[in-house]
């Protein structure tokens, strides 16, 4: 069972427009959610991160919206680029000992020029 | 190092044989995780370390995979027999604390068993 549910699976959108990625979750006792982006061949990069105790964080162009009652987060990429093609996981990680991250399936951006 | 260091980043192995993956994490950092990346899919954890010490193993998928890191900086992730399910990239991270603090990941290991 998928703890983690990305949504969409691929996404394209034209330059300068705007991205939006969609994750759900189950397990409220999760208390960090961060968005990693990866490019092919690449190890995941951490692009911002939120905590349930804030509804939105901004870093640039881009935003986390956090729906806590809802169990839902969403990254949202600003003005995107060709450049910001790649694929995007979402996932959370517990509290207390338990470090590990669970991830979506991830979504795949092209940002047609 | 600058990062953290995977390596080989390219393993072709015959079905039955032995692989030993090697990840090098940033300098001081007390926190290492394992993950499988299956082609397409977000990564799957598989272990974690904080220093030498071995606290959460439940990722493992069977008794072949085995993970150290007995001086709490190299950790070295064993796959005994390989198969060819286990054909992934094998991501390691590590952070500079127990808490929680960003995760630094690796280029991976690529794993290809034929």
């Amino acid at each position: 069972q998928q703890q983690v549910k990305q949504s969409p699976q691929s996404l394209i959108v034209q330059k300068g427009g705007i991205s939006i990625i969609n994750c759900a979750y189950e397990n409220t006792a999760f208390d960090y959610f961060p968005w990693y982006q990866q490019f092919p061949g690449k190890g995941p990069a951490l692009l911002i991160a939120i905590r349930p105790d804030v509804s939105e964080k901004k870093e640039g162009r881009f935003t986390i919206s956090f729906n806590k009652s809802a169990k839902q987060f969403s990254l949202h990429i600003m003005d995107s680029q060709p450049g910001d093609s790649a694929t995007y996981f979402c996932a959370a990680r517990g509290a207390g000992n338990n470090r590990k991250l669970i991830w979506g399936l991830g979504t795949s951006l092209a940002v047609n020029p | 190092g600058a990062g953290v260091s995977q390596s080989p980043r390219y393993k072709v192995a015959k079905r039955g044989q032995d692989v030993a993956l090697r990840c090098d994490p940033i300098s001081g950092h007390v926190s290492l995780f394992w993950y499988q990346q299956a082609l397409g899919q977000g990564p799957e954890f598989l272990t974690y370390f904080q220093n030498e010490a071995q606290l959460d193993k439940s990722g493992l998928p069977s008794d072949r995979f085995f993970a150290e890191r007995p001086e709490g900086s190299v950790s070295t992730l064993k796959i005994q027999r390989t198969q060819q399910e286990d054909s992934a990239v094998y991501l390691c991270a590590s952070s500079l604390g127990s808490g929680n603090t960003e995760a630094f990941f690796g280029q991976g290991t690529r794993l290809t068993v034929v």
